[in-house]
């Protein structure tokens, strides 16, 4: 079973739309999220860590529900260049680990 | 460094061929991580190290894949007789903490033709 699972999109939205993207994780030990985001040909670049009492950085605010091992990642007023490849990550096991990532999730912003 | 360091870029290897990826994480992450990224995928897990402790090989697919570390700094993946299936990105992270995220090199992108 995939231990971060995503949906693939893509979510082709217009500028100024607000989006969300769903992200769920096996292993209930798992202590430390993560949203990145990866660019064509690029490397995923860390976007913000998911807290327990939710956080916000600007237009991103991200969420964390334990209960139902879900995270998920709020854009408000989508620009152009928030178009991307969105990935969530959970560490594997406790509070140490390599993190496992998620296929990832396109998103397109169109004019 | 400032950012995580890979070479080559770009490496196209025959079928069969030994390649050997080089890694230079930031200077004081203690942890190192490697990943293969194939195309419309997301980064799987290789291997981690703990300075020059390899902790966690798990997710290396065979026993043709190597990785070392063996001053606690710079880490080099090598592949040995390498597979078409073998085609991916191949990504070096490291970082301080788990908590605190990793930084990602560039990549490597290998071509087994």
């Amino acid at each position: 079973r995939k231990e971060v699972e995503q949906d693939p999109g893509p979510f082709n939205v217009p500028e100024g739309a607000t989006v969300a993207f769903n992200c769920t994780y096996s292993n209930s030990a798992s202590q430390s999220f993560f949203w990145y985001r990866q660019d064509c040909r690029k490397e995923p670049k860390l976007l913000m860590s998911v807290y327990s009492s939710g956080n916000e950085d600007g237009r991103f605010t991200a969420q964390l529900n334990r209960a139902s091992q879900y995270i998920s990642l709020l854009i408000r007023d989508s620009k152009l260049s928030d178009s991307a490849t969105y990935l969530c990550a959970a560490n594997y096991g406790g509070s140490q680990g390599n993190l496992i990532f998620g296929k990832g999730t396109k998103l397109s912003v169109k004019p | 460094g400032a950012g995580v360091s890979q070479s080559p870029r770009y490496k196209v290897a025959k079928r069969g061929q030994d390649v050997a990826l080089r890694c230079d994480p930031i200077s004081g992450h203690v942890s190192l991580f490697w990943y293969q990224q194939a195309l419309g995928q997301g980064p799987e897990f290789l291997t981690y190290f703990q300075n020059e402790a390899q902790l966690d090989k798990s997710g290396l697919p065979s026993d043709r894949f190597f990785a070392e570390r063996p001053e606690g700094s710079v880490s080099t993946l090598k592949i040995q007789r390498t597979q078409q299936e073998d085609s991916a990105v191949y990504l070096c992270a490291s970082s301080l903490r788990t908590a605190y995220g990793y930084t990602f090199g560039s990549g490597t992108r290998l071509t087994v033709v």
